[in-house]
């Protein structure tokens, strides 16, 4: 059984740029969180989706960005005109169920805004 | 509000002596707590977790972590570091809701 995939692994980007992750749950799982960390910083929670439903988005910022979990697909956080501050790594995670008890984490896009 | 405190930001340990990695929590209820390590540009991995049967929880790589209500804290130990514990370990809340709360991790630095 795969573990949770993400790609692109690593992403270069200019500002202005449109940066999309691209987040392959595990088996089975159709609860996917995404979450960002910053330098030197622990984990925030930007948003949780169920297949085609965005549950709660509350950590999401308000302005650029957005994610969609499609009924067919992998889930997909994008990001546009992409700003230095952006740059970070966005880790996806996926569960069985939710309220979640176990949350199983992707190895992570690091992002890089030039 | 649902918090989640990581007490050092950084430890160094040597090879061979425990492990203390501190971790309180503020929460209105009874949580879900974990530890979770990640390795260098690597995703992070699920150490152990606590969901309110036994407070002595056992998890992988011979580390466990106690919860003790009255102090609101769920510490992370090993008796012996190994040079491969070397990483950053993240406390977690389930808030009981659809977020889990992280701590701002601790660096865990292994001398030989």
């Amino acid at each position: 059984n795969a573990g949770v995939m993400q790609n692109p692994r690593h992403l270069v980007r200019r500002r202005g740029q449109e940066a999309r992750l691209r987040c392959s749950p595990m088996k089975g799982h159709s609860h996917v969180y995404w979450y960002r960390q910053l330098p030197e910083e622990g984990l925030k929670f930007m948003v949780y989706l169920q297949k085609e439903n965005i549950i709660d988005e509350s950590g999401m910022p308000k302005e650029r960005f957005s994610a969609e979990f499609p009924k067919e697909g992998p889930s997909i956080l994008r990001i546009q005109q992409v700003v230095r501050g952006d740059s970070a790594a966005y880790f996806c995670a996926s569960s069985l169920q939710s309220p979640a008890r176990e949350q199983f984490f992707g190895p992570g896009t690091r992002l890089t805004v030039l | 509000a649902q918090s989640v405190t990581q007490l050092d930001s950084h430890v160094s340990v040597s090879e061979g002596t425990p492990v203390l990695l501190r971790c309180n929590y503020s929460s209105s209820y009874s949580p879900s707590l974990f530890w979770y390590v990640q390795h260098p540009n690597k995703g992070l991995q699920l150490l152990l977790k606590y969901t309110s049967a036994a407070t002595l929880v056992k998890g992988i790589n011979g580390f466990e972590a106690e919860f003790k209500k009255s102090e609101t804290s769920f510490h992370l130990t090993k008796p012996s570091a190994h040079m491969s514990d070397a990483a950053e370990y993240f406390c977690a809340a389930d808030t009981g809701g659809f977020k889990t709360i992280f701590g701002a991790g601790t660096r865990l630095f292994v001398k030989a």
